[in-house]
């Protein structure tokens, strides 16, 4: 079974620049959940989307935005890009959901940085 | 306010040695507790989870313990390897129904294991 793919692994950019990132979770998991993970504050929960909802969402920005599709891609994006949004950012699929017992499967994140 | 901490943040031991990491965490309703490998620009990989009702779980040379009355966790390597070399993740679970369970990480440790 393939794991969680996430495109591009890595990307630069200018700020005031908006930026799309991919993520494409493992066969039959309906659930994907995003994070940004900076050395200073760890993993930051952005959101959360299940069947093409968004379920839950972390204390983010407007500038943070996503989106999940029928076959349960999702996309996150990104605008009006600021130095500190420099980060990894993962993309994790679960069978359930990010906020439930099941177990979370990370993609290996797309590296972020803004010029 | 839900807090997850953990000690050490680094730690550096020779190979075939064993060692302990820890977290404590602030969190309530206590739903359940995971730890977390990452290796270097890849996204973190779970080593166990378990619930109120367990005290102790193993992977391997992994085993993790937990005491839900002190709100403590650890998580004991033994006979540590080369490829043991990466950050551990604490990340407990919040809430008592699925879907309004909300995750808080901890930052956590940086293991290098030296030859």
């Amino acid at each position: 079974k393939a794991g969680v793919t996430q495109t591009p692994r890595y990307l630069i950019k200018t700020r005031g620049q908006q930026v799309t990132l991919s993520c494409s979770p493992i066969s039959g998991h309906r659930s994907v959940s995003w994070y940004q993970q900076t050395p200073g504050q760890g993993l930051q929960f952005l959101f959360e989307y299940f069947s093409e909802t968004q379920r839950n969402k972390g204390n983010f920005p407007g500038r943070f935005s996503g989106r999940q599709f029928s076959n349960s891609r999702s996309e996150m994006n990104v605008s009006t890009l600021e130095l500190g949004d420099s980060a990894l950012y993962l993309c994790a699929s679960s069978s359930a959901g990010a906020r439930s017992y099941n177990e979370q499967f990370f993609g290996p994140g797309t590296r972020l940085t803004v010029l | 306010k839900n807090q997850v901490e953990q000690s050490p943040q680094s730690l550096i031991i020779l190979e075939g040695k064993n060692c302990t990491l820890q977290c404590n965490y602030t969190v309530s309703p206590f739903s359940n507790l995971r730890w977390y490998k990452q290796d270097t620009g890849r996204g973190p990989v779970s080593l166990t989870i378990m619930t109120f009702s367990e005290n102790t779980k193993s992977n391997g040379r992994y085993t993790a313990t937990l005491d839900a009355d002190t709100k403590q966790s650890s998580l004991h390597i033994t006979a540590s390897q080369l490829s043991d070399s990466a950050s551990y993740i604490c990340v407990v679970s919040a809430g008592t129904n699925f879907g309004n369970e909300k995750l808080t990480f901890g930052t956590g440790t940086r293991l290098t294991i030296i030859p």
